[in-house]
């Protein structure tokens, strides 16, 4: 079975700097992807950024980017430039990549606070 | 694109009654999951149909149910509420079930029982 941490409950960053999210897996599985959702207070779960684990390049998008180091199973989210729009709680996730399947293996969260 | 769809938003419901909550894809999504959310225990993975059969469950008990039709909206039951099943119900399609994809999440039901 696969295993999500996200050992840091909340963070804090003042709007403009720059944020790193943590998490780490754990799988036996060696072809996978993982995911960063955002989760604002409206509650809709929105794709922040996708890493499959064949690919070494760390994946960016915009402000967004990975730090995925796949022997440490570490998988962390960085954020540039914080808006006060990027407040909101933020999962990791990890999805096997092996046949017909697509359960996604949350961690519990981490609520970001970005200070004005 | 319309995105994921799902109602009720709210739903208030009493112990021991029944609930369906409905959700309807992407156009052109096959594949449907549904998590549950809750302060406790975080999102935890429901069940997962794709062209109408169930192909993944997580570790719920039989009171949680659910069922795809073929234009690909589904539904879950869940029979002889108990408090503690009070959360946030979200769905999520896919593109191609086939495949592990990103997904697309609906706005969530949030059931509470009394």
């Amino acid at each position: 079975a696969q295993t999500v941490t996200q050992s840091q409950p909340e963070m804090s960053v003042q709007e403009a700097e720059t944020v790193t999210l943590s998490c780490t897996y754990d799988t036996s599985e060696n072809n996978y992807y993982l995911f960063w959702y955002k989760q604002p207070p409206s509650r809709q779960m929105i794709l922040v950024i996708r890493q499959e684990a064949y690919k070494q390049q760390n994946a960016t998008e915009n402000r967004f980017s990975v730090n995925f180091q796949k022997a440490a199973k570490s998988f962390s989210l960085k954020i540039s430039d914080s808006q006060l729009g990027d407040t909101a709680m933020y999962f990791c996730a990890f999805m096997m990549a092996t046949g017909a399947n697509s359960k996604l293996t949350f961690g519990k969260g981490i609520t970001l606070s970005v200070r004005p | 694109k319309a995105g994921v769809t799902q109602t009720p938003r709210y739903l208030i419901k009493t112990r021991g009654q029944q609930v369906t909550l409905s959700c309807s894809p992407i156009s052109g999504h096959r594949s449907v999951s549904w998590y549950q959310q809750t302060p406790g225990q975080g999102l935890q993975f429901l069940f997962e149909y794709f062209s109408e059969t169930q192909r993944n469950k997580g570790n719920f008990p039989g009171r949680f149910s659910g069922r795809q039709f073929s234009n690909s909206r589904s539904e879950m039951n869940v029979s002889t509420l108990e408090l503690g099943d009070s959360a946030l119900y979200l769905c999520a399609s896919s593109v191609l079930g086939g495949v592990a994809y990103e997904q697309y999440f609906g706005p969530g039901t949030r059931l509470t029982v009394t």
